[in-house]
């Protein structure tokens, strides 16, 4: 069966500081991948998107990053973190079926 | 253009009455449609999904959901509430060029 990962759970961070979130899957091959973000209060933003290794779409342009390094990893990155960053994070896959699954997510705050 | 209404940010059932959370999309051809749950600091559960067969849909823990395309409805159902359905419900439709469009969410609250 098919099993999504994703670390840290939490994260306190300071304004000005680098991210890095990781997501990997297990049990499926060549999935699509998803980054959201939640913010306190408000619906899911999709962040970023890949369908390949390599292949990023950006949704919403602003100081954060993805990469996808190998098939079933999906890394979510910041150089630089602003308090507006603060929210929890979801990764998502998607294989040959329309609907997406979704990791347990990570909170980060950014003081 | 595709979209998707949660027509009630907040829902209260006491225990063991009927849960109704409603859904109004829209779409220029004929989507898939979806019901996710989630608990507080968790992840997103699929609760069911359709997909252009049976109208009406059966998901987990006794959830179900009717397609009324003359509505253009996705009304999520459950017959009996449970203390353990607090949480928060997002309505989906999609994919369009891949991606899913989320309703805003209903909190969905059970009192014993």
């Amino acid at each position: 069966s098919q099993t999504i990962h994703q670390w840290p759970a939490t994260l306190v961070q300071p304004v000005g500081s680098p991210l890095s979130l990781e997501c990997t899957v297990e049990g499926t091959s060549n999935p699509n991948l998803y980054w959201y973000r939640q913010a306190a209060g408000r619906g899911l933003q999709l962040l970023f998107y890949s369908v390949g290794i390599g292949q990023i779409s950006s949704e919403v342009p602003q100081n954060l990053s993805a990469s996808r390094p190998q098939d079933r990893q999906f890394i979510l990155s910041s150089k630089k973190l602003l308090l507006s960053d603060s929210g929890f994070y979801l990764c998502a896959w998607r294989s040959l079926g329309t609907e997406q699954f979704f990791g347990p997510g990570t909170r980060l705050t950014v003081l | 253009a595709q979209s998707v209404t949660q027509l009630d940010s907040h829902v209260s059932v006491s225990e063991g009455t009927p849960v109704l959370l409603r859904c109004n999309y829209s779409s220029s051809y004929s989507p898939s449609l979806f019901w996710y749950v989630q608990h507080p600091n968790k992840g997103l559960q699929l609760l069911l999904k359709y997909t252009s067969a049976a109208t009406l849909v059966k998901g987990i823990n006794g959830f179900e959901a009717e397609f009324k395309k003359s509505e253009t409805s996705f009304h999520l159902t459950k017959p009996s509430a449970h203390m353990s359905d607090a949480a928060e419900y997002f309505c989906v439709v999609g994919p369009f060029t891949d991606k899913l469009i989320f309703g805003t969410g209903t909190r969905l609250q059970v009192f014993p």
